[in-house]
């Protein structure tokens, strides 16, 4: 298994412009994640999904969108990127066992510039 | 807002020594706790984890603690080595359905040869 994959690594943007960041996983895990990471920061919950079909906000939702049609992909999009959404980007995935605290793995990171 | 917060940014510690490293967490609902290593440049990876109603979990050469009466977490490395060398992070989870993690600042560990 490829785990957790995400692309691209790194990427520059002007203000304003739009992205989206993939994320894919081959684990068949309900759940996934999308967080960001500021330098010498914890890591901060953008949004999450549940299923296919099904998302909902985290900490810090505003300037994201998120859509989930496949169990597999999770990508992240950036309608209009703005100097605060330079951060690198993490996304996880976690199975779901019936109740039972699951951990996350996490992708290696998509690192993004906004000019 | 309620938050999981690290007592020291920074530790450094001798080769073969142990470290102890801590984590103070405020929302007492939480209910599962889990410590990631993130190497430079590299995604967070799990380490151990912890359930509430445990106090102690051991793995190899890893160690957490969990004292709910002052909603304090440490992890224990024992005979540190030169990979051990990163930063490390508690995570609480705060949601009861899917996990919602609230992550602390993280604590870099040097291991001094």
């Amino acid at each position: 298994n490829a785990g957790v994959t995400q692309t691209p690594k790194f990427r520059i943007l002007k203000i304003g412009q739009s992205m989206t960041l993939q994320c894919a996983q081959d684990m068949n895990h309900n759940y996934m994640y999308w967080y960001r990471q500021d330098p010498g920061m914890g890591l901060k919950l953008i949004y999450y999904s549940v299923g296919a079909g099904i998302t909902d906000k985290g900490e810090v939702p505003n300037g994201y969108n998120v859509s989930r049609s496949t169990t597999e992909d999770f990508p992240l999009r950036l309608e209009l990127a703005a100097p605060s959404q330079t951060s690198v980007y993490f996304c996880a995935s976690s199975p779901h066992t019936g109740g039972r605290r699951e951990t996350q793995y996490f992708g290696p990171g998509t690192r993004l510039l906004v000019l | 807002g309620e938050s999981v917060g690290l007592h020291l940014p920074t530790l450094s510690v001798q080769e073969g020594d142990n470290s102890i490293i801590n984590c103070a967490y405020s929302n007492s609902a939480s209910d599962y706790f889990i410590w990631y290593k993130q190497e430079s440049g590299k995604g967070p990876q799990f380490i151990i984890d912890i359930r509430s109603n445990m106090d102690k979990r051991q793995g190899q050469r890893v160690t957490v603690l969990l004292n709910k009466t002052v909603k304090h977490l440490s992890l224990q490395i024992a005979a540190t080595q030169p990979g051990d060398s990163a930063v490390y992070f508690c995570a609480e989870n705060i949601s009861q359905g899917a996990q919602k993690l609230v992550f602390g600042q993280g604590t870099r560990l040097t291991i001094n040869p």
